[in-house]
C-alpha cells in the first residue's frame, strides 16, 4: 500500500457543476498526477505536480484544473462538469529521483459518472 | 511525442500454461523506462515489471519476464504457469528518463482471460 488515498471513491453530479476531487499521500513524495481511463484509451495524463505550487498540464488537460497546496494534496477541479468528463480518475505519487525513474503508485481510483 | 501501442486487445491462456502480451513504442530518446502495470477488476493499478533502457538484460519477477528489444522499439511480456489470478487488464508503459517528471505514456490496455 503506498498511502494515496483519493476522494470520494464515486460521484455522480449533473452537468454544469462544479466537482473537485481529492488525492491525498503520506508518503511525502514529490510528483504527484491525476490520470483518466476511459474504455480504448488506456490511462491519459490530465496534469500532473513537481511540487508544491508547481503543476503543469498533460495530455488531455482541457476542463480541468489542478491545485497543491501541500506536498501531502493534489485537487483537481472540474469547473464545470461535461458528460464527456465521465470517466474514472486516477492518482498517483513518483519519488522521481535523479535518472533513476521511481515506479509511479497509484490511487484506487475514483469513477465519476456526469449526467 | 512518445506513443505506446498495445496490439492485442484481448487474450486468453489456459491455466498453467505461458502467453505473451506484445507491446511496441516509438521514441527518439535513447534513455528511458519501460514499464507492465496490471489491472484486476479491483480496478487497482499494480506495478508487474520495470525495465531500464540502458540495460541489455531482460527483466523478471518470478513468473513475469521481458522481452525486450530495444533497436525495434519492443517490449513483451511473458507470463509462465498462469494462474486464474493473473486474469487481467495489462498495460504498457514508458517514462523518459529523468529531467521529464516521469510522466507515464500508456498503451491502451490488453484484457486477459485465464481459462481453468
Amino acid at each position: 500500500d503506498a498511502g494515496i488515498t483519493q476522494s470520494p471513491r464515486h460521484k455522480v453530479t449533473e452537468t454544469g457543476t462544479p466537482v473537485t476531487l481529492r488525492c491525498h499521500q503520506t508518503e511525502n513524495h514529490r510528483y504527484m498526477y491525476w490520470y483518466r481511463q476511459d474504455p480504448g484509451h488506456g490511462l491519459r495524463l490530465i496534469h500532473y505536480s513537481y511540487g508544491v505550487k508547481d503543476t503543469d498540464k498533460g495530455e488531455v488537460s482541457d476542463g480541468y484544473s489542478v491545485s497543491r497546496s501541500k506536498t501531502e494534496d493534489f485537487l483537481l477541479t472540474l469547473e464545470s462538469a461535461t458528460s464527456s468528463q465521465t470517466s474514472v480518475y486516477f492518482c498517483a505519487i513518483s519519488r522521481g529521483t535523479g535518472g533513476s525513474n521511481q515506479p509511479q503508485h497509484f490511487g484506487d481510483g475514483t469513477r465519476l459518472s456526469i449526467l | 511525442a512518445q506513443t505506446v501501442t498495445q496490439s492485442q486487445p484481448e487474450m486468453s491462456v489456459q491455466e498453467a500454461e505461458t502467453v505473451t502480451l506484445s507491446c511496441t513504442y516509438d521514441t527518439s530518446e535513447s534513455d528511458y523506462y519501460l514499464f507492465w502495470y496490471k489491472q484486476p477488476p479491483s480496478r487497482q493499478m499494480i506495478l508487474v515489471i520495470r525495465q531500464e533502457a540502458y540495460k541489455q538484460q531482460n527483466a523478471t519477477e518470478n513468473r513475469f519476464s521481458v522481452n525486450f528489444q530495444k533497436a525495434a522499439k519492443s517490449f513483451s511480456l511473458k507470463i509462465s504457469d498462469s494462474q486464474l489470478g493473473d486474469a487481467a487488464m495489462y498495460f504498457c508503459a514508458y517514462s523518459l528518463s529523468g529531467g521529464s517528471n516521469y510522466k507515464l505514456t500508456f498503451g491502451k490496455g490488453t484484457l486477459l482471460t485465464v481459462n481453468p
